[in-house]
């Protein structure tokens, strides 16, 4: 069974780094079937996708986030991460990662869906 | 970026009935290989989300054989043949085609 846990500080100051790491258990993190995702939800909000990383370090992310947002993936440990610099209020949210189950054959991208997630953490950003 | 609309945002639903959420995105979400790009998820109260459909149709594992999806290009429907208790909660479309991701505002279900 492939599980995912959110891990990291759960209260980080303004304009500081938020950091938090996702540990997976039940799938290598180096398999080119996943990317690995992190998605956000501000209490009482929908989901906003933050962005996703391939095990070779490819990133993905959202605009909206400009370039605050980094990620990366520690194979030693199955792991990965996620920074995100210079938060204010408006980043306060829980947390979600997420297993991106989709591959590239060829010149096309099979894909299955974000089929597992974790528990979520919760990050507040305050002084 | 592409723009998911759900409808409705609320659904209040009897034990039995079927139900059905609509999701519309301001572009085409089919990929060269002819399948499109949409997901449906479900966030039960205090869970994270959950895959119910992937690629319009395709039911995640596991999921119950009362939820499918349909649709290409940028209509699309959710439906629930028979609501159970356990169905409570927001559903949420979201577009895999192109980065960013996008979901849908939510559809929140509740039982009458």
């Amino acid at each position: 069974q492939v599980k995912l846990q959110e891990s990291g500080p759960g209260l980080v100051k303004p304009s500081q780094t938020l950091s938090l790491t996702c540990t997976v258990s039940g799938a290598s993190i180096t398999s080119k079937s996943y990317y690995w995702s992190w998605i956000r939800q501000a209490a009482g909000k929908g989901l906003e996708w933050i962005g996703r990383v391939y095990v070779s370090g490819t990133i993905r992310h959202n605009p909206s986030l400009e370039s605050r947002v980094s990620m990366s993936v520690d194979t030693s440990k199955n792991q990965f991460s996620l920074m995100l610099s210079s938060v204010t209020a408006a980043d306060t949210a829980v947390y979600y990662c997420a297993r991106d189950n989709g591959k590239y054959v060829g010149s096309y991208y099979y894909y299955y869906g974000m089929d597992v997630w974790g528990q979520g953490i919760t990050v507040t950003v305050s002084s | 970026d592409i723009v998911m609309t759900q409808s409705p945002l609320s659904l209040p639903v009897t034990p039995g009935e079927p139900a059905s959420i609509s999701c519309r995105s301001s572009q085409s979400l089919v990929y060269s290989n002819g399948y499109s790009y949409l997901d449906w998820y479900l966030q039960k109260p205090g869970q994270s989300p959950q895959l119910l459909i992937y690629l319009a149709s395709n039911r995640a594992s596991g999921v119950p054989d009362r939820f499918s999806g349909s649709g290409s290009g940028t209509d699309f429907t959710l439906k629930i043949s028979s609501v159970e208790a356990e169905d409570v909660g927001i559903y949420y479309c979201m577009q895999a085609l192109q980065a960013p991701r996008i979901f849908g505002q939510g559809t929140k279900l509740e039982i009458k």
